[in-house]
């Protein structure tokens, strides 16, 4: 399967825990987003990268949060000091160029 | 607030009938998306316009995009079950933001 894959699939940590996720994205995308999804809403962007360059990041993301992309292959999302509104879908999508991101299957994480 | 607004926010038919999906906003885009999402999935890429007044069709699927390049359309034609699920547009100029999204649920 050459497609992006994100792990694990599902996370439940304990509040205050720090947590990483990992995302492979396809082979020679050379842009990667992250973006926080949670019931009845749509994507809401996190960050993105242009091959290992973080070229934005939202507003919206404390300082718990860090993303990178080290050579410009995969890319891992870190939450530290986990909070119960940290739980939500996170998704990261490729894409070949500007436009037409392609999404894994995501990772759930629930805080308790 | 939102920066893409999509319309309506769920709609419910019945198999066979026509709807019509929007979003809008009030910026200019290099280009749209539209995905289809399912539960506990990510959003799969339907189709992408680029040209102001673009209109695309897939199979039962027409998509326009506005000459102004703030809004889009979905149309769906004879609409059946597996056409159930969440819509989403996607606007990119640098980076990429979502709307929302229309859930849509067709009864048999």
């Amino acid at each position: 399967d050459t497609g992006v894959s994100q792990d694990p699939r599902h996370k439940i940590t304990k509040r205050g825990q720090n947590v990483t996720f990992r995302c492979d994205p396809i082979s020679e995308h050379n842009r990667l987003y992250w973006y926080r999804q949670t019931l009845g809403q749509g994507p809401e962007f996190l960050t993105y990268f242009q091959n290992e360059a973080q070229l934005e990041k939202s507003r919206l993301l404390s300082d718990r949060f860090s993303a990178e992309r080290p050579k410009g292959s995969f890319s891992t999302l870190e939450i530290q000091r986990t909070e119960q509104g940290d739980s939500a879908m996170y998704l990261c999508a490729s894409s070949p160029h500007r436009a037409e991101a392609f999404f894994g299957q995501g990772t759930r994480l629930t805080v308790v | 607030t939102q920066l893409l607004e999509q319309s309506p926010q769920f709609l419910s038919i019945q198999e066979g009938e026509n709807l019509t999906v929007y979003c809008n906003s009030s910026s200019v885009f290099s280009s749209l998306q539209w995905y289809r999402q399912e539960p506990g999935e990510g959003p799969v890429l339907l189709v992408t316009v680029v040209t102001g007044g673009e209109v695309k069709k897939l199979k039962r699927l027409t998509f326009q995009f506005g000459d102004a390049r703030k809004d889009s359309s979905l149309h769906i034609t004879a609409a059946q079950p597996g056409d159930t699920g969440l819509y989403l547009c996607a606007g990119e100029n640098n980076d990429m933001r979502f709307g929302a999204g229309t859930r849509l649920t067709v009864k048999p």
